[in-house]
């Protein structure tokens, strides 16, 4: 079962920011929180991940609460491109930190 | 870095029939990753390789299914006598393979449909 929670959809206006939730309740102190997404047809792709501190990229910021146990992925500027499901996973560290994938939510960016 | 590459992208085949995909990983990427995902849900784990070894294999795969990674570059999953249930998306995925610490490259995916 996977470890996290997520909302199965959600709707955003172009050139808003996007906050996706996740919870994860159970995580252990040195397990990392990984966010991906997928576009239609294609591959997932990795898009942040962070242990405790809120984290930035060119694609996004990783909000991480102070207890772990949630988080929220922030896309700044929403664009149509940005219109995929997007997974939040915690790596199993008792598995060779395999990836355990939930259904993610999905993420529709209107005009 | 040329991406991870799939090959081939579809592929439609009868029930009963053999099929082998590839993947070809980023060069120098030690770790690589079989997935399958079918419609509406998140890729479901298959097998890892560390280099040429196979390391873990998820309980719920068939003994239809193998995979091998010969000299740890490329790989090749192979299914036996599919089955329509069978049908979905195979995700390969690399990664240079450092503990809880790593970022996974996926492919395009194969899209097996078996009738």
């Amino acid at each position: 079962d996977a470890k996290t929670t997520q909302p199965p959809s959600m709707d955003c206006a172009e050139g808003r920011a996007a906050n996706l939730p996740c919870n994860h309740s159970t995580i252990s102190g040195n397990e990392y929180v990984y966010w991906y997404r997928q576009i239609h047809s294609q591959g997932p792709q990795y898009i942040i991940h962070g242990l405790k501190n809120n984290e930035t990229n060119e694609m996004a910021s990783l909000i991480i609460t102070e207890d772990r146990k949630s988080s929220t992925l922030i896309l700044p500027h929403a664009t149509l491109r940005d219109t995929a499901v997007y997974y939040c996973i915690v790596p199993i560290m008792d598995s060779n930190y395999q990836l355990i994938w939930g259904a993610g939510t999905k993420l529709i960016i209107k005009p | 870095d040329t991406g991870v590459s799939q090959n081939p992208r579809h592929k439609i085949t009868k029930r009963g029939q053999n099929v082998t995909f590839r993947c070809d990983p980023i060069s120098e990427h030690n770790r690589l990753y079989w997935y399958r995902q079918t419609l509406g849900q998140g890729p479901e784990f298959l097998t890892y390789f560390q280099n040429e070894a196979q390391l873990e294999k998820s309980r719920l795969l068939s003994d239809r299914f193998s995979a091998e990674r010969p000299k740890g570059s490329f790989s090749t999953l192979e299914i036996q006598r599919t089955e329509q249930g069978d049908s979905a998306m195979y995700l390969c995925a690399s990664s240079r393979g450092a503990g809880n610490n790593e970022k996974l490259f996926f492919g395009s995916g194969t899209q097996l449909s078996v009738l």
